[in-house]
């Protein structure tokens, strides 16, 4: 069965940081993608960062760039989000998801980790 | 970025009724777009990918449709429990874009 557990999240002054983690089980971590998206209390979803099998392609919404970091540790089996500068803005329910590629060209969030909550605030 | 914009954002319908959601790309996409259901409290769930195939374990009574900039989603016949919110997404370029959702009502 996967499972993706998130964890790491908490409140946080602006300007602060923090890192959350995405502890993966029931499939070969290693051979996925990975993404986190995020949704704001009461918004939509927001795409935020993913990361290729062997993390040497990550790509960021632009409200994000330069200030998250997303990588990862197959050997752990952990998906990571380093997130400095904090904005306001930033507060939300983050998840993470296992993001497949079917035929090399569809990509599908096929399972998702129960999301972990930031808040931004002092 | 590219732009997904539903419609409608909401709107209430009874358990048997045939319920369409809509999605519009501001530019062609061809057919790389998804649909995730989302229930109070709860992590998305993936329903379609690739425009009109649907994920596993996903009943038929959901279905996908469209190409390039307009896209439907169809639940033939409404489920009590098919009443949550509704997002499309594209994958055609980055930065990964969902729409800004449809929240499906009890009548």
């Amino acid at each position: 069965e996967v499972q993706l557990v998130e964890s790491g999240g908490g409140l946080v002054q602006p300007g602060g940081s923090l890192r959350l983690s995405c502890a993966a089980s029931g499939f070969t971590f290693s051979s996925y993608w990975m993404t986190w998206v995020r949704q704001a209390p009461g918004k939509g979803l927001e795409w935020v960062a993913d990361i290729k099998q062997d993390g040497s392609e990550t790509y960021y919404v632009d409200s994000v760039k330069g200030r998250f970091t997303i990588s990862r540790d197959d050997a752990k089996n952990s998906l990571y989000l380093q997130m400095d500068s904090l904005r306001a803005e930033d507060s939300a329910v983050y998840y993470c998801a296992k993001e497949d590629l079917v035929w090399g060209s569809y990509r599908k969030f096929d399972y998702w980790g129960q999301g972990t909550l930031v808040t931004v605030s002092s | 970025a590219i732009r997904m914009t539903q419609s409608p954002s909401s709107f209430s319908a009874s358990t048997g009724d045939r319920v369409t959601i809509t999605c519009r790309a501001s530019q062609g996409i061809t057919s790389f777009l998804g649909w995730y259901q989302q229930k109070p409290g709860k992590a998305p769930k993936l329903l379609i990918y690739g425009t009109s195939t649907l994920q596993s374990g996903v009943p038929s009574r959901f279905s996908g449709s469209g190409s390039g900039t307009d896209f439907t989603l169809t639940i033939s016949s409404l489920q009590s429990e098919d009443f949550a919110t509704y997002y499309c997404q594209q994958y055609y370029s980055y930065p990964l874009t969902f729409g800004g959702g449809t929240k499906v009502e009890i009548k």
